[in-house]
């Protein structure tokens, strides 16, 4: 059973262009988790999507940010003309329903460097 | 969703019992214990969790206060695989903030030979 897969691992971007980090959940999973690792810090929520709906975006800057689940194909976490600041680690999880106890699953992570 | 408190670094040996506390004296009825750990460079992994109840699964054991206002997770027999940061999370069940977990600042467990 695969786990949440992430990808690219490694994204080098210059400033201004665009950063796209795609995540597949875990198979029988429908909800998908963004995080946010910034050097030396911890792990920040970022957004919770189910197909289609986005179900809590408090954790997302307010501009260049935006994240999609398409009812077929990966989670996209997308952001735009991105700056310095953008460099970080970035974390998709997920978990088969919101109803229960259910665990989160991380991937691996996306690291995003701009240069 | 509760605070919980860590320490900031523990040690220990090969093949000895780790046993990493975790304070939460805020946590309320609904609000369960999660346990991940993030070794370096990759993604945190899901340890154990639980409500009021001691658990146990083939990683870790999960020891809650009968108060549960504190608990601690044991790795019964630590291999240098697990040095890792363990971040004890309390979280509650369902509702819509149900995937927004607070990573504090975690334990950064050493295991030596």
């Amino acid at each position: 059973n695969a786990g949440v897969m992430q990808n690219p691992r490694h994204l080098v971007r210059r400033r201004g262009q665009e950063a796209r980090l795609r995540c597949s959940p875990m198979k029988g999973h429908s909800h998908v988790y963004w995080y946010r690792q910034l050097p030396e810090e911890g792990l920040k929520f970022m957004v919770y999507l189910q197909k289609e709906n986005i179900i809590d975006e408090s954790g997302m800057p307010k501009e260049r940010f935006s994240a999609e689940f398409p009812k077929e194909g990966p989670s996209i976490l997308r952001i735009q003309q991105v700056v310095r600041g953008d460099s970080a680690a970035y974390f998709c999880a997920s978990s088969p329903d919101r109803v229960t106890n259910s665990p989160l699953h991380f991937g691996n992570g996306t690291r995003l460097t701009v240069t | 969703d509760a605070k919980t408190t860590q320490p900031t670094s523990m040690d220990c040996a090969e093949g000895r019992a780790a046993n990493l506390p975790c304070n939460h004296s805020t946590i309320s009825g609904n609000e369960y214990v999660y346990w991940y750990r993030q070794i370096h460079s990759q993604g945190p992994q899901y340890i154990i969790h639980g409500l009021k109840n001691n658990e146990t699964n083939e990683m870790a054991s999960l020891i809650i206060t009968e108060d549960r206002k504190s608990s601690t997770l044991i790795l019964p027999h630590a291999t240098l695989r697990d040095t890792a940061v363990y971040y004890c999370i309390v979280r509650v069940a369902g509702g819509t903030s149900y995937g927004k977990l607070t990573f504090g600042q975690g334990t950064i467990l050493t295991v030596h030979p």
